[in-house]
């Protein structure tokens, strides 16, 4: 069954940098691949998702790659500010449900430091 | 505010009773899934309900179950409570079932066993 892996598990970086979290999937036939942000004791809510038919996609400072090659995708957050303080879980569809529901990564606590 | 609503928002019980935390999707989703969090984990995937039926399900405990109803609401039943199920539990719903649709997460429920 699909396998998502995360990296780092945290992250600090001093405001104004940027911060790339990397996720890597196992089954080749996954094509969609979404990014939730989970503030401090909130719900988890979708930042950015990005399909298999593009490499990239951009949303203000959000962007997120994908290479289907090495079965891989990033989150890139530029000019990081203190409310990007949160966890941050990528995410994959399960295929042993027939694409049914996610398998979400472990997620990477990112601390943007002022 | 995502539309999805769950009660209650806290819940206080002892070990071996039973709970049942509710779960309102947001109009017109058809589908609505479960996951628990443990304290400084990931989203765990429970089960998952399409219009009434069972779709798909993930790690879920034999001592754990759910239902979908016809007015689209669903109910997870949480019964002979051991510590180790102190956790968030979260339902989200999205329009069509599958990996490949936006989840919308409620609040959670906040589950303490003592």
């Amino acid at each position: 069954g699909e396998n998502v892996e995360q990296h780092p598990s945290t992250l600090s970086v001093q405001e104004g940098d940027s911060a790339v979290i990397k996720c890597t999937y196992s089954d080749s036939a996954s094509n969609y691949f979404p990014w939730y942000k989970q503030e401090l004791g909130k719900r988890p809510q979708l930042i950015i998702d990005i399909r298999s038919n593009v490499g990239e996609k951009k949303d203000q400072r959000i962007a997120v790659t994908l290479n289907k090659t090495a079965k891989h995708f990033s989150l890139h957050i530029t000019e990081t500010q203190p409310e990007d303080s949160a966890v941050y879980f990528c995410a994959a569809p399960s295929l042993d449900n027939y694409g049914q529901n996610f398998v979400f990564g472990p997620g990477t606590r990112l601390s943007v430091l002022p | 505010d995502s539309g999805v609503t769950q009660t209650p928002k806290h819940l206080i019980t002892a070990t071996g009773q039973r709970v049942t935390l509710r779960c309102s999707p947001r109009s017109g989703d058809l589908s609505v899934y479960w996951y628990q969090q443990s304290l400084d984990q990931g989203l765990q995937f429970l089960i998952q309900y399409y219009n009434g039926e069972e779709r798909a399900k993930g790690n879920i405990l034999e001592r754990f179950s759910a239902q979908q109803f016809p007015d689209l609401h669903s109910e997870l039943n949480l019964s002979s409570l051991e510590l180790g199920d102190s956790a968030l539990y979260f339902c989200a719903s999205s329009v069509r079932p599958g990996g490949y649709n936006e989840q919308f997460f409620g609040p959670g429920t906040r589950l303490t066993v003592l």
